[in-house]
This record gives structure tokens, sequence and C-alpha cells, in this order.
């Protein structure tokens, strides 16, 4: 079962870029990796999703290096409406019981 | 649009009173989820269903089950209630258990028990 880490919490400032990385040292072979935003009293939104090299979609950018240890979430020129809690979530073909969140990383925006 | 609905958002119910969450979706995904978050932790997983399937994570109290009739709707009962068990409660779905198949989440139900 991958564990993940992540940082607690990060501050910002609009128009910056923001890098989240998540630590998954036992990643399995078969594990992708999914990045969440939750905002407060809302459901998690799936933003990315990788399995090697990197990934990019309309809101953001997923780092994987070669060894998979590690995935960095790359939030170009954030606004405040990006401040929410960001989950790295690694989890493999087959077995839901892997769909557990790790602490997640607040992230906060400031003008 | 395809989505995951909640129902209610807001739920409130006397210690030792049963209750009943419900969650709908239109998107035809074979795997329903159920979450609990309490406050300022991440979310986690109570049981899920493939198709009629059903899943229970290991530590989930038997307090909590879980009914699902059909593809579109699955229901979460809490038998007794307790002031502990006071949370948001989410519901997500996928297409299947694989790890590059995404979750959708509806956006919760916050229990209140008094």
């Amino acid at each position: 079962l991958a564990k993940t880490t992540q940082p607690i919490s990060m501050d910002s400032y609009e128009g910056q870029e923001v890098n989240i990385t998540c630590s998954h040292n036992n990643i399995a072979t078969n594990d992708y990796i999914t990045w969440y935003q939750q905002f407060p009293s809302q459901g998690p939104r799936f933003i990315i999703q990788g399995y090697k090299t990197k990934v990019t979609n309309e809101v953001a950018s997923l780092f994987i290096p070669a060894d998979r240890k590690s995935s960095t979430l790359s939030l170009p020129r954030v606004s405040l409406s990006d401040t929410a809690v960001y989950y790295c979530l690694v989890f493999s073909a087959g077995s839901a019981r892997q769909l557990t969140f790790g602490s997640g990383t607040q992230l906060t925006v400031l003008p | 649009d395809a989505m995951v609905i909640q129902n209610p958002r807001y739920q409130v119910t006397q210690f030792g009173k049963p209750v009943t969450l419900s969650c709908s979706q239109t998107l035809n995904h074979n795997v329903m989820y159920w979450y609990q978050q309490k406050s300022s932790q991440a979310p986690k997983l109570l049981f899920h269903y493939y198709d009629k399937d059903f899943n229970n994570e290991a530590d989930t109290p038997d307090n909590f089950q879980s009914r699902r009739p059909n593809t579109s709707f699955c229901f979460l009962d809490i038998r007794s209630p307790g002031l502990g068990d006071a949370a948001m409660y989410l519901c997500a779905t996928s297409s299947r258990t694989g790890g590059d198949s995404p979750l959708h989440f509806g956006n919760g139900t916050r229990l209140t028990v008094t």
C-alpha cells in the first residue's frame, strides 16, 4: 500500500507558480498518481492523473521522475480562488482499498 | 451534466436515532464509494460497491451499513449515530477500480448529531 507524504501547508501570492510535491517511496509498478482539489464544504475534485514523465492539462501539470517515488503538482499563475486543500493519491488497478487519502496540503494564495 | 448528487446537504439527527444518507449518479459508473470526512481531516474510506459486490473497510464500525438497490443509487445507513459520527459524508463514483479511473465526488452531506 503506497503511503503518501505531502507538506501540511503552503502559502503563495497571486500570479506565482506553485509546486506541491508528494512523496510515495513504495509506489508499485501498477500504481497511478492522482491529484484532487477540495474547497471547504465541497467534495474533492479531480485535477490531474499520471503514471510517468509529465502530464499537462488546462489547469495543471504533473511531473513524475523516472523512479516514480515522488510527484509534483504544478499550478501556473495561481489566483485567490486556488486556495484549497490538495490531495495526492496513489493507487493501482483492482484495489479500491488503496483509495486512501493522505493528509493533504492546504494551499493559501495571498493577494 | 453527468454528476453525483447527495441529499440532503445538511442532516441533523438525534443521538441514537437511525439516519439514512442518499447518493445518486448519472455517470453510469460501476463503482460507488462512501467516505467520512471529519473537520480538518482527509476523507476516510468506509466501504465501496463494485456493481452489487459490497466491500467493507476493516476498520469501518458495524454501526455503518450501505445499500445499493441499482446502479444509480447508493445509501448510507447509520443505525445508532453517536456524537463522534458527526462529519461530512462524501459519495464518489468511478467507472472501475483501476488506478487510472478517477473518482467523481458529490458535494457531501454534513451530518450533525445532537
